[in-house]
Protein backbone atom coordinates (compact mmCIF):
# COMPACT_ATOMS: atom_id res chain seq x y z
CA UNK A 1 0.00 0.00 0.00
CA UNK A 2 1.25 3.51 -0.54
CA UNK A 3 2.07 5.65 1.77
CA UNK A 4 3.16 9.42 2.21
CA UNK A 5 4.83 10.95 5.60
CA UNK A 6 4.79 14.70 5.69
CA UNK A 7 7.63 14.71 9.06
CA UNK A 8 7.00 18.60 10.34
CA UNK A 9 3.31 19.45 11.36
CA UNK A 10 4.30 23.52 11.87
CA UNK A 11 7.05 25.00 10.18
CA UNK A 12 7.23 28.78 10.94
CA UNK A 13 9.39 30.89 8.27
CA UNK A 14 10.37 34.58 8.20
CA UNK A 15 8.75 37.05 5.58
CA UNK A 16 11.43 36.93 2.41
CA UNK A 17 13.26 33.31 4.12
CA UNK A 18 13.61 30.20 2.27
CA UNK A 19 11.14 27.61 2.24
CA UNK A 20 11.77 23.86 1.96
CA UNK A 21 8.61 20.76 2.94
CA UNK A 22 9.66 17.57 3.29
CA UNK A 23 7.71 14.70 2.13
CA UNK A 24 8.30 11.34 1.81
CA UNK A 25 6.42 8.35 -0.25
CA UNK A 26 6.34 4.82 -0.15
CA UNK A 27 5.54 3.19 -3.11
CA UNK A 28 6.30 -0.02 -4.83
CA UNK A 29 7.60 2.02 -8.04
CA UNK A 30 7.58 5.28 -8.96
CA UNK A 31 4.21 7.02 -8.23
CA UNK A 32 2.75 10.36 -9.19
CA UNK A 33 3.26 13.01 -7.03
CA UNK A 34 1.35 15.95 -6.48
CA UNK A 35 1.72 19.02 -3.74
CA UNK A 36 -1.54 20.94 -2.71
CA UNK A 37 -1.81 23.89 -0.66
CA UNK A 38 -5.22 24.77 1.54
CA UNK A 39 -6.74 28.03 2.69
CA UNK A 40 -8.32 28.10 5.43
CA UNK A 41 -11.99 27.25 4.73
CA UNK A 42 -10.99 26.49 1.22
CA UNK A 43 -10.30 23.15 -0.77
CA UNK A 44 -7.26 22.52 -2.30
CA UNK A 45 -4.98 23.76 -5.26
CA UNK A 46 -2.87 21.84 -7.10
CA UNK A 47 0.85 23.89 -7.00
CA UNK A 48 2.61 21.18 -8.57
CA UNK A 49 3.24 17.78 -10.03
CA UNK A 50 5.63 15.29 -11.17
CA UNK A 51 4.68 12.61 -13.80
CA UNK A 52 8.38 11.51 -15.43
CA UNK A 53 11.00 13.00 -16.69
CA UNK A 54 12.80 16.29 -15.34
CA UNK A 55 13.37 15.62 -11.55
CA UNK A 56 12.70 19.25 -11.00
CA UNK A 57 9.35 20.73 -11.49
CA UNK A 58 8.38 24.05 -11.52
CA UNK A 59 4.99 25.00 -10.29
CA UNK A 60 2.29 28.00 -9.48
CA UNK A 61 3.42 31.01 -7.27
CA UNK A 62 7.18 30.32 -7.68
CA UNK A 63 7.32 26.69 -5.65
CA UNK A 64 9.48 23.83 -6.84
CA UNK A 65 10.06 20.02 -5.96
CA UNK A 66 12.75 17.58 -6.80
CA UNK A 67 12.31 13.79 -6.98
CA UNK A 68 14.47 11.93 -5.46
CA UNK A 69 14.49 8.39 -6.04
CA UNK A 70 16.89 7.70 -3.95
CA UNK A 71 15.23 9.01 -1.37
CA UNK A 72 12.03 8.54 -2.02
CA UNK A 73 11.60 12.17 -1.20
CA UNK A 74 9.46 15.12 -2.96
CA UNK A 75 10.13 18.10 -1.29
CA UNK A 76 8.53 21.25 -2.00
CA UNK A 77 10.70 24.60 -1.91
CA UNK A 78 10.03 28.29 -2.66
CA UNK A 79 12.91 30.84 -2.46
CA UNK A 80 11.31 33.39 -0.42
CA UNK A 81 8.00 33.49 0.96
CA UNK A 82 5.33 35.71 1.12
CA UNK A 83 2.84 36.52 4.37
CA UNK A 84 -0.36 35.17 2.02
CA UNK A 85 1.82 31.80 1.55
CA UNK A 86 0.35 31.13 5.02
CA UNK A 87 -1.34 27.89 4.56
CA UNK A 88 -1.74 23.93 4.95
CA UNK A 89 0.46 21.97 2.08
CA UNK A 90 -0.16 18.25 1.56
CA UNK A 91 2.33 16.23 -0.41
CA UNK A 92 0.04 13.35 -2.23
CA UNK A 93 0.91 10.50 -4.42
CA UNK A 94 -0.75 8.13 -6.94
CA UNK A 95 -0.77 4.62 -8.35
CA UNK A 96 0.44 4.88 -12.45
CA UNK A 97 -2.14 2.42 -12.99
CA UNK A 98 -5.03 4.97 -12.72
CA UNK A 99 -3.51 7.67 -14.13
CA UNK A 100 -2.29 9.11 -11.78
CA UNK A 101 -5.62 10.48 -9.85
CA UNK A 102 -7.19 7.36 -8.42
CA UNK A 103 -7.62 7.69 -5.08
CA UNK A 104 -4.59 10.32 -4.08
CA UNK A 105 -2.90 9.41 -0.88
CA UNK A 106 -1.66 12.18 1.04
CA UNK A 107 0.01 13.38 4.24
CA UNK A 108 -0.92 14.65 7.17
CA UNK A 109 0.05 17.96 6.04
CA UNK A 110 2.15 20.56 7.07
CA UNK A 111 0.84 24.43 8.79
CA UNK A 112 3.24 26.90 7.28
CA UNK A 113 3.23 30.01 9.60
CA UNK A 114 4.83 33.48 8.21
CA UNK A 115 6.16 35.57 10.50
CA UNK A 116 6.54 39.30 9.43
CA UNK B 1 -16.44 26.73 -15.63
CA UNK B 2 -16.58 27.60 -12.57
CA UNK B 3 -14.99 24.72 -11.17
CA UNK B 4 -16.17 22.09 -9.13
CA UNK B 5 -19.06 23.21 -7.04
CA UNK B 6 -20.35 21.37 -3.66
CA UNK B 7 -23.27 22.16 -1.71
CA UNK B 8 -24.27 22.86 0.68
CA UNK B 9 -21.07 23.89 2.01
CA UNK B 10 -22.04 23.59 5.94
CA UNK B 11 -24.33 21.07 7.44
CA UNK B 12 -25.48 21.31 11.05
CA UNK B 13 -27.52 17.50 11.75
CA UNK B 14 -28.36 15.40 15.09
CA UNK B 15 -26.90 11.96 15.51
CA UNK B 16 -29.11 9.62 13.43
CA UNK B 17 -30.30 11.92 10.52
CA UNK B 18 -29.50 10.94 6.97
CA UNK B 19 -27.51 13.47 4.95
CA UNK B 20 -26.87 14.26 1.33
CA UNK B 21 -24.25 16.62 -0.13
CA UNK B 22 -24.22 16.82 -3.82
CA UNK B 23 -21.41 17.66 -5.89
CA UNK B 24 -20.55 19.56 -9.33
CA UNK B 25 -17.91 18.41 -11.06
CA UNK B 26 -16.16 20.79 -14.30
CA UNK B 27 -18.57 20.16 -17.63
CA UNK B 28 -15.56 18.15 -19.22
CA UNK B 29 -14.26 15.90 -16.88
CA UNK B 30 -15.68 12.66 -16.60
CA UNK B 31 -13.90 11.43 -13.48
CA UNK B 32 -15.24 12.13 -9.87
CA UNK B 33 -13.93 11.67 -6.60
CA UNK B 34 -15.40 11.77 -2.85
CA UNK B 35 -12.75 12.47 -0.02
CA UNK B 36 -13.17 12.86 3.74
CA UNK B 37 -11.02 15.32 5.77
CA UNK B 38 -10.90 15.12 9.16
CA UNK B 39 -9.39 18.27 11.31
CA UNK B 40 -5.30 17.68 11.37
CA UNK B 41 -4.94 14.96 8.78
CA UNK B 42 -5.09 14.96 4.90
CA UNK B 43 -7.87 14.14 2.53
CA UNK B 44 -9.11 10.12 2.75
CA UNK B 45 -9.89 8.89 -0.75
CA UNK B 46 -13.60 7.14 -0.64
CA UNK B 47 -14.82 6.23 -3.95
CA UNK B 48 -14.87 7.41 -7.47
CA UNK B 49 -16.74 7.21 -10.43
CA UNK B 50 -15.89 6.84 -14.39
CA UNK B 51 -18.83 8.51 -16.13
CA UNK B 52 -21.68 6.70 -14.69
CA UNK B 53 -19.98 3.95 -12.94
CA UNK B 54 -18.77 3.61 -9.42
CA UNK B 55 -15.38 2.10 -10.54
CA UNK B 56 -14.04 2.07 -6.64
CA UNK B 57 -15.98 1.95 -3.49
CA UNK B 58 -14.18 -0.47 -1.15
CA UNK B 59 -13.06 2.44 0.91
CA UNK B 60 -16.17 3.62 1.73
CA UNK B 61 -16.54 3.73 5.25
CA UNK B 62 -19.08 1.70 6.37
CA UNK B 63 -22.40 0.53 4.28
CA UNK B 64 -24.13 3.78 5.87
CA UNK B 65 -22.21 5.91 3.18
CA UNK B 66 -23.12 5.70 -0.67
CA UNK B 67 -22.45 7.41 -3.66
CA UNK B 68 -24.29 8.25 -6.63
CA UNK B 69 -23.45 9.01 -10.40
CA UNK B 70 -26.90 8.59 -12.07
CA UNK B 71 -26.04 10.13 -15.64
CA UNK B 72 -22.27 10.78 -15.44
CA UNK B 73 -22.75 14.72 -14.31
CA UNK B 74 -23.32 15.90 -10.80
CA UNK B 75 -23.22 13.20 -7.82
CA UNK B 76 -24.52 12.69 -4.25
CA UNK B 77 -22.72 11.27 -1.77
CA UNK B 78 -25.30 10.35 1.43
CA UNK B 79 -24.62 9.20 4.90
CA UNK B 80 -27.41 7.12 6.97
CA UNK B 81 -27.62 6.99 10.33
CA UNK B 82 -24.91 9.51 11.30
CA UNK B 83 -22.71 9.27 14.17
CA UNK B 84 -20.74 12.23 15.71
CA UNK B 85 -17.26 10.23 14.27
CA UNK B 86 -19.21 11.48 10.70
CA UNK B 87 -17.89 15.05 11.44
CA UNK B 88 -15.75 15.99 8.69
CA UNK B 89 -14.71 18.05 5.73
CA UNK B 90 -16.25 15.92 2.58
CA UNK B 91 -14.20 16.89 -0.39
CA UNK B 92 -15.16 16.08 -3.91
CA UNK B 93 -12.70 16.58 -6.76
CA UNK B 94 -12.79 15.72 -10.58
CA UNK B 95 -10.51 15.34 -13.34
CA UNK B 96 -10.51 14.10 -17.13
CA UNK B 97 -9.42 10.47 -17.75
CA UNK B 98 -6.26 9.40 -19.13
CA UNK B 99 -2.90 8.67 -19.12
CA UNK B 100 -2.01 11.30 -16.40
CA UNK B 101 -4.38 13.18 -15.22
CA UNK B 102 -5.00 15.68 -11.84
CA UNK B 103 -7.78 16.35 -9.72
CA UNK B 104 -9.09 19.38 -9.36
CA UNK B 105 -11.11 19.91 -5.35
CA UNK B 106 -14.78 21.68 -4.59
CA UNK B 107 -14.37 23.88 -2.09
CA UNK B 108 -16.20 20.98 0.37
CA UNK B 109 -18.66 20.59 2.75
CA UNK B 110 -18.11 20.65 6.83
CA UNK B 111 -20.73 18.21 8.64
CA UNK B 112 -21.16 18.32 11.91
CA UNK B 113 -23.15 16.31 13.86
CA UNK B 114 -24.65 17.23 16.99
Amino acid sequence: AQSVTQPDIHITVSEGASLELRCNYSYGATPYLFWYVQSPGQGLQLLLKYFSGDTLVQGIKGFEAEFKRSQSSFNLRKPSVHWSDAAEYFCAVGARSGGGADGLTFGKGTHLIIQP
Amino acid sequence: DTGVSQDPRHKITKRGQNVTFRCDPISEHNRLYWYRQTLGQGPEFLTYFQNEAQLEKSRLLSDRFSAERPKGSFSTLEIQRTEQGDSAMYLCASSRSGTVTEAFFGQGTRLTVV
